[in-house]
């Protein structure tokens, strides 16, 4: 079984539109994240949620909201998508994300194409 | 930002091990050292950690200097699968996974 599952893994759709990327763990962790990686294959992180709180807010648009509904789920949801968010999006979790050194599981992305 | 610096890329001859070079020159006292790797079309892969001892696990080891200013990498036998982006980030113990990436080292594994 996939322990990060993304899904869909690609999504093409057209400017001002609404999207959902959905994202879960079977790996029993209690926090995950949405990195971006954009078409200079920089990988940067958007959120992270540890037991369903919000930790990690970096400085993104508020059209992307994070929802988690359990530990287990981490969705990212885009309203009014413009052309500049076309990339991939990496959701990952890891086994705890506030004290400790632990290892990151990514997913295989999601690759988001905006027309 | 990052505060790692990594040749852009790199080749290796398959079998022959792997010697990936970082610079850390600012890292601190509680930040550790992380190698992930990112194959193409794949999502990052957690290699190996470590924070002054030399690290050594299934997939590589991990050499920090002793001043902790740098770091390498070791594949020590290479193959055609190893070709991937390898990413060098460091990161404080105690704060949240926060990961910043850099730009990596595109290794290419030669038949």
């Amino acid at each position: 079984d996939t322990a990060v599952s993304q899904t869909p893994k690609y999504l093409v759709t057209q400017m001002g539109n609404d999207k959902s990327i959905k994202c879960e763990q079977n790996l029993g962790h209690d926090t995950m994240y949405w990195y971006k990686q954009d078409s200079k294959k920089f990988l940067k992180i958007m959120f992270s949620y540890n037991n369903k709180e919000l930790i990690i807010n970096e400085t993104v648009p508020n059209r992307f909201s994070p929802k988690s509904p359990d530990k287990a789920h981490l969705n990212l949801h885009i309203n009014s998508l413009e052309l500049g968010d076309s990339a991939v999006y990496f959701c990952a979790s890891s086994r705890q994300g506030r004290t400790t050194n632990e290892k990151l599981f990514f997913g295989s992305g999601t690759q988001l194409s905006v027309l | 930002d990052a505060k790692t610096t990594q040749p852009t890329s790199m080749d290796c001859a398959e079998g022959r091990a792997a010697n990936l070079p970082c610079n850390h020159s600012t890292i601190s006292g509680n930040e550790y050292v992380y190698w992930y790797r990112q194959i193409h079309s794949q999502g990052p892969q957690y290699i190996i950690h470590g924070l002054k001892n030399n690290e050594t696990n299934e997939m590589a080891s991990l050499i920090i200097t002793e001043d902790r200013k740098s770091s390498t990498l070791i594949l020590p036998h290479a193959t055609l699968r190893d070709t991937a982006v390898y990413y060098c980030i460091v990161r404080a113990g105690g704060a949240t996974n926060k990961l910043i990436f850099g730009t990596g080292t595109l290794l290419a594994v030669q038949p």
